[in-house]
């Protein structure tokens, strides 16, 4: 079964802090991943898509990178700010099908702090 | 109005009421997607609709009813609707039905008493 799992579930940091947030997934055969961010009481926001080829892909202070070989993925946030604050949601596309073959991860719960 | 809008976005209903949410995309796209997010839970697929006609229904109880009258507005009636149903439900769009990158409306916070 197609799993994507995104670790810590939550974490506090301080604003101008970094952090990095994982995503390992078992999809296979793999085409995209995808980075959301969903502010509290709001729709997902595409943040970046990598393909399998593809191991960086930068969007302003967001930084995400893919390990295609060992199936994991990770965000990096660099010098935080509050507006920060919201979930961050991976979801990996397989090469073939339709809408109900993504599978989502839960999110990791960021909050940035004064 | 620009991206996909929802309506209401926030909605307290018993039981026994009957009450629809209402999507609405000015992207042009042709795939509009039902989707229920509970807290703590991946997002899941509920309905697709491509070119107004349902293509998935992922085993969602008849006490959700979708209905699409055209590519740029989806609804979702719902009755006789249980605590359990309790969730933000987004609405997205699509260019066209496939793996295409999917833009999100802002949700109905649904909560049933």
């Amino acid at each position: 079964k197609n799993q994507v799992e995104q670790s810590p579930q939550s974490l506090i940091i301080l604003e101008g802090k970094n952090c990095t947030l994982q995503c390992n997934y078992t999809v296979s055969p793999f085409s995209n991943l995808r980075w959301y961010k969903q502010d509290t009481g709001r729709g997902p926001v595409s943040l970046t898509i990598m393909t399998f080829s593809e191991n960086t892909k930068s969007n302003g202070r967001y930084t995400a990178t893919l390990d295609a070989d060992t199936k994991q993925s990770s965000l990096h946030i660099t010098a935080s700010q509050l507006s920060d604050s919201a979930s961050y949601i991976c979801v990996v596309s397989p090469f073939t099908g339709t809408a109900s073959k993504l599978t989502f991860g839960t999110g990791t719960r960021l909050q940035v702090t004064l | 109005e620009t991206g996909v809008t929802q309506t209401p976005r926030h909605l307290v209903m018993g039981m026994t009421n009957k009450k629809s949410l209402k999507c609405e995309q000015h992207l042009g796209h042709n795939a509009m997607y039902w989707y229920k997010q509970s807290a703590k839970k991946p997002l899941e697929l509920m309905f697709v609709y491509n070119f107004k006609e349902q293509t998935e229904n992922n085993s969602v109880p008849s006490r959700f009813s979708p209905e699409c009258p055209n590519s740029s507005h989806l609804f979702l009636h719902l009755h006789t609707l249980q605590p359990e149903d309790s969730a933000l439900y987004l609405c997205a769009s699509s260019q066209a039905r496939g793996l295409y990158e999917q833009y999100f409306g802002p949700g109905t916070r649904l909560t049933v008493t």
